[in-house]
């Protein structure tokens, strides 16, 4: 089982409307991420906080809002998306620092569907 | 720029076979090299990684190999397994910067037959 856990696992929302991915992660790692995937390709980089900064933004549109309230949450905010955006997105969080490895730990995803 | 080449894009092997996957990068700078499967509807799962100072490393039936003058390295699957079917990223990083984000390869889909 995944030590990151994501919510909701599938969302479908309406162009108009505003939600939220969430993402929480209890392994103490204070770097968090945001990807994004669509079918068959691999990830990609959105968002990266370190110790609840923003860090990199991988020039994502500004209908997708970053949000890490504290150092084991990480959200993601919705408003005004494009069907074009429906994909699935990962949380993934890593420990940051230091000589450590950089291996990231996903969540199994939110599944978005824009209508 | 695509850092990270991966092929081949899929892989079809028989129960029992070696299934081999190969990637090769161009950022020397790159320390550290994971290779992450991931199941349909699932989030990606490190499976094992190595550094530019070994050549090869071992975990169970997984195997990397690892050629750091040809900026190349593998992922090998003795024995596979139909539960092994999945898609496999290999993956590339500088971990000595502020940028800890994976460069990740196009994929690889492998199916195992039984």
């Amino acid at each position: 089982d995944t030590e990151v856990t994501q919510t909701p696992k599938h969302l479908v929302m309406g162009m108009t409307n505003k939600k939220s991915l969430k993402c929480e992660q209890h392994m103490g790692h204070r770097a968090m991420y945001w990807y994004k995937q669509k079918a068959k390709k691999p990830p990609e980089l959105m968002f990266v906080y370190s110790y609840e900064k923003l860090s990199i933004n991988e020039s994502v549109p500004s209908r997708f809002s970053p949000e890490c309230p504290n150092s084991s949450l990480l959200n993601l905010h919705l408003h005004a998306l494009q069907p074009e955006d429906s994909a699935l997105y990962l949380c993934a969080s890593s420990q940051e620092g230091g000589s450590g490895t950089g291996e990231l730990f996903f969540g199994e995803g939110s599944r978005l569907t824009v209508l | 720029q695509q850092q990270v080449k991966q092929s081949p894009q899929s892989l079809i092997v028989q129960k029992g076979g070696i299934s081999i996957i190969n990637c090769a990068y161009e950022n020397t700078a790159f320390d550290y090299f994971p290779w992450y499967q991931q199941f349909p509807g699932k989030g990606p799962a490190l499976l094992i990684a190595i550094r530019p100072d070994v050549s090869e490393k071992k975990e169970g039936r997984f195997t990397i190999s690892f050629n750091k003058s040809a900026k190349q390295f593998s992922l090998h699957i003795m024995d596979s397994q139909p539960g092994d079917s999945a898609t496999y990223f290999c993956a590339a990083i500088r971990s000595n910067t502020g940028r800890r984000a994976l460069t990740f390869g196009s994929g690889t889909r492998l199916q195992v037959q039984p």
